[in-house]
């Protein structure tokens, strides 16, 4: 079965600084992997997903993410984060189930604080 | 895109009690998907809705607990039965866009729930 580690349950970044947030997964074959982002209230967004093809994925609000199969890991990042960035975020293994439809394992989500 | 609305947005429940949260997409859908997200933790999948069949529930989740329709291909309903304290979460209703690939999901903005 595939499980997702997000060792940072908190990160404060200043405004304006670089941000990267940490994800390691466990999947026996070639994972699907996503980042998804909650905001207070809110339902959760899709920022990025890696399905195949070039390691590094460009997402919506300025954010990438590089898949490394040596390190097992699909760490986000961001070169200048802006005060709207502070959420939750959580990454994602995905797995076709036996539905055909996916089975998406969730971390348990790191907390973005910026401060000013 | 999906464009999921949830009703109710939060409710304050009594030990049990049992509470239907409503599930409406603007697109058909055949698959959709209902996740818990207890506080602090990460989503875990409750069961998998098709349309015109039983939902398919994950380990440790029964039909009697959390009963699941899904009328038609646009609406589903998920029911809280018997709640306790434990119940506490949030509640999201999730469909894949298969024409965006494999595993993306869109979310609704979830229903809070608190069991007193």
């Amino acid at each position: 079965a595939q499980s997702v580690t997000q060792p940072d349950i908190h990160i404060t970044v200043s405004e304006g600084a670089s941000l990267e947030l940490r994800c390691n997964y466990s999947y026996g074959a070639t994972p699907y992997l996503f980042w998804y982002v909650q905001s207070p209230g809110q339902g959760l967004q899709l920022l990025l997903k890696y399905f195949t093809g070039d390691t590094l994925v460009q997402g919506i609000k300025g954010f990438e993410a590089e898949f490394k199969r040596s390190q097992s890991s699909f760490n986000l990042r961001k070169p200048s984060v802006h005060w709207s960035d502070a959420a939750e975020y959580f990454c994602a293994v995905g797995a076709e189930g036996e539905s055909g439809y996916s089975t998406l394992t969730f971390g348990k989500g790191t907390m973005l604080l910026v401060s000013p | 895109s999906a464009v999921i609305s949830q009703k109710p947005s939060r409710d304050i429940c009594q030990r049990g009690t049992s509470l239907t949260i409503q599930c409406q997409v603007d697109s058909q859908v055949t698959m959709m998907f209902w996740y818990r997200q207890q506080p602090g933790q990460s989503l875990t999948l409750i069961a998998t809705a098709n349309q015109g069949s039983e939902a398919t529930y994950e380990s440790g989740f029964v039909i009697d607990k959390f009963p699941i329709s899904r009328p038609n291909l646009t609406f589903s309903t998920l029911t809280v039965s018997n709640m306790s304290p434990e119940d506490s979460s949030i509640y999201l209703c999730s469909v894949e866009d298969r024409g965006s690939g494999m595993g993306e999901l869109f979310f609704g903005e979830g229903s809070r729930l608190t069991v007193l």
